[in-house]
């Protein structure tokens, strides 16, 4: 089961981009890497997935270096909404759930 | 409108009752799942379900149950011999459990407080 280690916590200022790091050092070679948002009382939502490289959307850009040890989650010019807990996950999907592991997340909390 | 819906939002319960925790989703999901979460911390995977009338155990299944007798529905029993049920409980599902890539869509949440 591949593990992941995020910073507990993080601040950032309006308008700025933050760039929240996971290490996943035992990786396996079928494992992708997952971000999820979460907001207070809420459910977890789905923000990007990648194996390899840089996998960009609407929202955000996933970063994964060659040996896909650790991966970043970039997000663009923060704003205040964008105050949350985010999961690192690191997993082989097509083996089942008990792979799925979330962690504590990082909470971001953007100022203004 | 496609989602999951849990109910209810809220629940109490005195100690020592089994309560039931409805998940339902009208996505044609293959694959649900129950996490739990405590304050500050991320979520641990109880049960989940891959198809019909199949299921297994995650992390922390003592104390708790689950059925699967529809496609749409996955309700958890919280038991009376989970020693610490007080928690946020969190349903989700995803179009398959096998397929790589699968992103899964979470409810709203239930908030389970046990008197």
């Amino acid at each position: 089961l591949a593990k992941t280690t995020q910073p507990i916590s993080m601040d950032s200022y309006e308008g700025q981009e933050v760039n929240i790091t996971c290490s996943h050092n035992n990786i396996a070679t079928n494992d992708y890497i997952t971000w999820y948002q979460q907001f207070p009382s809420q459910g977890p939502r789905f923000i990007i997935q990648g194996y390899k490289t840089k996998v960009t959307n609407e929202v955000a850009s996933l970063f994964i270096p060659a040996d896909r040890k650790s991966s970043t989650l970039s997000l663009p010019r923060v704003s205040l909404s964008d105050t949350a807990v985010y999961y690192c996950l690191v997993g082989p999907h097509q083996t089942g759930a008990n792979n799925l592991f979330f962690g504590t997340g990082t909470r971001l909390t953007v100022i203004p | 409108d496609g989602g999951i819906t849990q109910s209810p939002k809220y629940l109490f319960r005195k100690e020592g009752q089994n309560v039931t925790l409805s998940c339902e989703q009208n996505l044609n999901h293959d694959a649900m799942y129950w996490y739990r979460q405590d304050p500050g911390q991320g979520l641990r995977l109880i049960y989940y379900s891959q198809i019909v009338n199949d299921f297994q155990k995650g992390d922390i299944a003592e104390g708790y149950s689950v059925s699967r007798e529809k496609k749409e529905s996955f309700p958890l029993t919280v038991t009376s011999a989970q020693k610490n049920p007080t928690a946020f409980y969190l349903c989700a599902s995803s179009r398959t459990g096998t397929s790589i890539g699968n992103e899964q869509f979470f409810g709203p949440g239930t908030r389970l407080t046990v008197l």
